[in-house]
């Protein structure tokens, strides 16, 4: 059963400083990766997704990396804005539908 | 649609009613989910359409739990009973094919079980 985590479960960072979050997932058999953003009482936004034979996707100040051998993946955010401020979420799809991690809660301070 | 929408935004029930939630997928997106998230939990997915397959209802919590869709389009979730662990954000996302695509979401339906 696949199980995804995401460390730190928060992180707060002053503006302008890059940063990175992190996403393990227990099995490596899966078509894609993804990363979203939640708002608070907002629904889920689309940010990278990485197809399994891929190695990162690039939006904007976005990266994000996949590493299947280790069961890992990271979303590199560079020079962090107030606006960044959110939960990320990381999902895993594979045989079973997107399995999710509980996210990371990220605060940028002006 | 422009977007996933979902309706109503919130809703607040006794125990033991039943409630209908819906979702109104992207035009001519063919996957559908049903995810839902507790305070301080992650997603936790419920069910899953594709196309004219059978559904994937492996992740129904019981059988007070149903949810079908009319017309390869909109999809109703519906939970009998309700209980007051019930209580929680239902979240729909739909894909343009299957598992493999980018999932986008609504907004969400706010269950409260009082």
């Amino acid at each position: 059963k696949q199980e995804v985590t995401q460390i730190p479960a928060a992180l707060s960072v002053p503006e302008g400083e890059n940063l990175v979050l992190n996403c393990s997932f227990t099995d490596s058999a899966i078509y894609n990766l993804q990363w979203f953003r939640q708002d608070p009482g907002k629904g889920l936004t689309s940010l990278l997704l990485i197809q399994s034979s891929q190695r990162e996707q690039t939006s904007g100040r976005l990266n994000a990396s996949l590493d299947k051998s280790s069961g890992r993946s990271t979303l590199y955010i560079a020079a962090s804005q107030p606006g960044d401020s959110a939960t990320y979420l990381c999902a895993a799809s594979g045989n079973t539908p997107l399995v999710f991690g509980k996210g990371t809660r990220l605060s940028v301070i002006a | 649609g422009a977007g996933v929408s979902q309706s109503p935004s919130n809703k607040v029930t006794e125990k033991g009613k039943d409630v209908e939630l819906r979702c109104d997928p992207i035009s001519g997106h063919t996957a559908l989910y049903w995810y839902r998230q507790s305070l301080g939990q992650g997603l936790e997915f419920l069910i899953y359409f594709q196309g004219n397959s059978a559904p994937d209802k492996s992740g129904l919590p019981s059988d007070r739990f149903s949810a079908e869709r009319t017309g390869g389009s909109v999809s109703t979730l519906t939970i009998q009973r309700t209980q007051q662990e019930d209580s929680a954000v239902y979240l729909c996302a739909s894909s343009r094919q299957g598992r493999d695509e980018k999932l986008f979401f609504g907004s969400g339906t706010q269950l409260s079980v009082l």
